[in-house]
């Protein structure tokens, strides 16, 4: 099994400008999870998918931020206009029932 | 309160000794506990979980579940180098897949 796949892996962004992140989950898993990680606020769940169905969106910071999973194989997490308070690592996860699997991580860089 | 916090500092030990860390959570009806191991620069990798209380060992590894006292603690027996990592608990909870990390305990095992 490849494990969760995630591109790119390195985004170096100017402020304004729209970034598109890509999630590939684990085959079989039902629920996709997309975290951001900083030294100051550690991990924060942003959105969570159920059968490609968005389950809970209370952590996108704001409107800028929108997600989609339009089948069980792949799903999105754009940020237009980004912004530098924007850079942190993004994890995408996948997994079923409570366990869940981590991709390699976005590490995203908006000047 | 926090929903899941993970206090102690930098924890720092000799090879071959114990590494003990502790977790503690805010909402009773918590199910599912976790425990993820965080290389610098990796992304998190699922080592335990435990649903039950009492002791669960997998290999060097041991969790500890009381939900009475809502607390899960991380044992790694015979530390070696290669444990050197950020370990972050994190807990579920029933009804829903979404988990709640805490910010994560650095571990340095010494040569």
């Amino acid at each position: 099994d490849a494990g969760v796949i995630q591109s790119p892996r390195h985004e170096v962004t100017e402020m304004g400008q729209e970034v598109t992140l890509r999630c590939k989950p684990i085959s079989g898993h039902n629920s996709l999870f997309w975290y951001r990680q900083t030294m100051m606020r550690g991990l924060e769940l942003l959105i969570y998918f159920n059968n490609n169905v968005p389950i809970d969106d209370s952590g996108m910071p704001e409107d800028r931020f929108s997600a989609k999973m339009p089948n069980a194989s792949f799903s999105t997490l754009k940020i237009q206009p980004s912004e530098p308070r924007d850079s942190a690592v993004y994890f995408c996860a996948s997994g079923f029932s409570y366990e869940q699997y981590f991709g390699p991580g976005t590490r995203l860089t908006v000047t | 309160q926090k929903e899941v916090e993970q206090n102690s500092g930098p924890l720092s030990v000799p090879e071959g000794a114990i590494a003990s860390l502790n977790c503690t959570y805010s909402d009773r009806g918590s199910q599912s506990f976790f425990w993820y191991r965080q290389y610098s620069g990796k992304s998190p990798e699922l080592i335990m979980f435990i649903y039950s209380n009492g002791d669960k060992e997998d290999g060097r590894f041991t969790a500890q579940l009381n939900k009475a006292s809502q607390y899960v603690s991380l044992l790694i027996r015979d530390s070696q180098p290669s444990d050197s990592a950020t370990y972050l608990c994190a807990v579920g909870h029933y009804g829903n897949n979404r988990l709640a990390f805490g910010k994560g305990n650095q571990v340095v095992v010494i040569p």
